[in-house]
């Protein structure tokens, strides 16, 4: 499984929009990119996935960039609700091949 | 709410006694992951399980640890003579066999241990 480096921490101000970016140099071919939020006191929650180029949910969006080294979780007009760590994971399907790798994620704080 | 839960959400324990967690993942799941998270870190699998096979566990993962789903639906983990070190958070995660998300695991709100 790649290994991802990403921001320890990063702060923002509601109503901003914030990217946090994703390094995984040694993605692989049937790599996805997945990335989960977890709040204190609680397990972590997928957020959004993807494979290439853009992907775009009700919560985030993904951008990919073609040679998918790099990868950037974008939220939209963030509230103080989305103070949370932020994960961004690389694998295949993390069902078959047992486990998810998490690494320290990005602590995002939130600020009025 | 259907989602998955984790019994007991706390516990207290001395060292060197035994614990038992329950994980009740959602139903028709049939994969059932454990993870450890402590202060700081992103959570770390121990133990899967499809159905009530248990199909990887973790180098890591101590003899004292022990995990079952005898049925195929619920799970237990044991912690036997526990340790200072295994205070942490016990997560529990379910997904289906088939799912049209890679990776999209159903985390539990999990079980904070502290041994004393």
């Amino acid at each position: 499984l790649a290994k991802t480096t990403q921001p320890i921490s990063m702060d923002s101000y509601e109503g901003q929009e914030v990217n946090i970016t994703c390094s995984h140099n040694n993605i692989a071919t049937n790599d996805y990119i997945t990335w989960y939020q977890q709040f204190p006191s609680q397990g972590p929650r997928f957020i959004i996935q993807g494979y290439k180029t853009k992907v775009t949910n009700e919560v985030a969006s993904l951008f990919i960039p073609a040679d998918r080294k790099s990868s950037t979780l974008s939220l939209p007009r963030v509230s103080l609700s989305d103070t949370a760590v932020y994960y961004c994971l690389v694998g295949g399907d993390g069902g078959s091949q047992g486990n998810l790798i998490f690494g320290k994620g990005t602590k995002l704080s939130v600020k009025p | 709410d259907t989602g998955v839960s984790q019994d007991p959400r706390h516990k207290i324990t001395k060292r060197g006694q035994n614990v038992t967690f329950r994980c009740d993942p959602i139903s028709e799941h049939n994969r059932l992951y454990w993870y450890r998270q402590t202060l700081g870190q992103g959570p770390e699998f121990l133990t899967y399980f499809q159905n009530e096979a248990q199909l990887e566990k973790s180098r890591l993962l101590s003899d004292r640890f022990s995990a079952e789903r005898p049925k195929g639906s619920f799970s237990t983990l044991e912690i036997q003579r526990t340790e200072q070190g295994d205070s942490a958070m016990y997560l529990c995660a379910s997904s289906p066999l088939t799912s049209g998300t890679n990776n999209e695991q159903f985390f539990g709100p999990g079980t904070r241990l502290t041994v004393l």
